[in-house]
């Protein structure tokens, strides 16, 4: 079973950092495009990144670039999201998911909440 | 970046009535591997976005044949043919031809 757990929400004040992090389990993470997808509150879909399966491409939606970096670590099944220079309008439920093109499975999300 | 529009954005149904969404794309979805990349979502109430369609007319693993998906270029629809009480929540058209994927603004079902 397909499992991605995030993990590294909480409260940040503007201008601060935080890595958010996910867990996977359940398939050959190292094969995989992994994405980020957030979701303000009561908002819709935002894709936010995309990471190749060595790491070796990376996109962004353009307003994260510059103060986010997606990554990965294929020996511990683990994806990440650091994000610099924190808004308050990067305040969202951030999800974990699996493919670029096909993006089929998703974690539950981790809380990002941007306030002073 | 590809501007992906649903509608209706809202939709109430009795159970066991039909209910179609339309999702239209501001770009042509057909990509040069012959591929259609229009993506349907259903995120249930508290819950993450789950798969329902792939490559507009693909029902992924586990989903009813209640559902389908239709539509070619930079129109497209889903249909549910008989509405049930767990179909509700929200539903997302996405498009994954180019970079960034956009998603469509969501369209919310009900149950009357």
């Amino acid at each position: 079973e397909v499992q991605l757990v995030e993990s590294g929400g909480g409260l940040v004040q503007p201008g601060g950092s935080l890595r958010l992090s996910c867990a996977a389990s359940g398939f050959t993470f190292s094969s995989y495009w992994m994405s980020w997808v957030r979701q303000a509150p009561g908002k819709g879909l935002e894709w936010v990144a995309v990471i190749k399966p060595d790491g070796s491409e990376k996109y962004y939606v353009d307003s994260v670039k510059g103060r986010s970096t997606i990554s990965r670590d294929n020996a511990n099944n683990s994806l990440y999201l650091q994000m610099n220079s924190l808004r308050a309008d990067d305040t969202a439920v951030y999800y974990c998911a699996r493919g670029s093109r096909g993006i089929d499975y998703w974690g539950q999300g981790t809380l990002l909440t941007v306030s002073s | 970046d590809i501007v992906m529009t649903q509608t209706p954005l809202s939709l109430s149904v009795t159970p066991g009535q039909p209910a179609s969404i339309s999702c239209k794309s501001s770009q042509n979805l057909l990509y040069r591997d012959g591929k259609t990349y229009l993506y349907w979502y259903l995120q249930k109430p508290g819950q993450p976005p789950q798969l329902l369609i792939y490559e507009v007319s693909n029902r992924f693993s586990g989903v009813p044949d209640r559902f389908s998906g239709s539509g070619s270029g930079t129109d497209f629809t889903l249909k549910i043919s008989r509405v049930e009480a767990e179909d509700v929540g929200v539903y997302y058209c996405m498009q994954s031809i180019q970079l960034p994927r956009t998603f469509g603004q969501g369209t919310k079902l009900e149950i009357k």
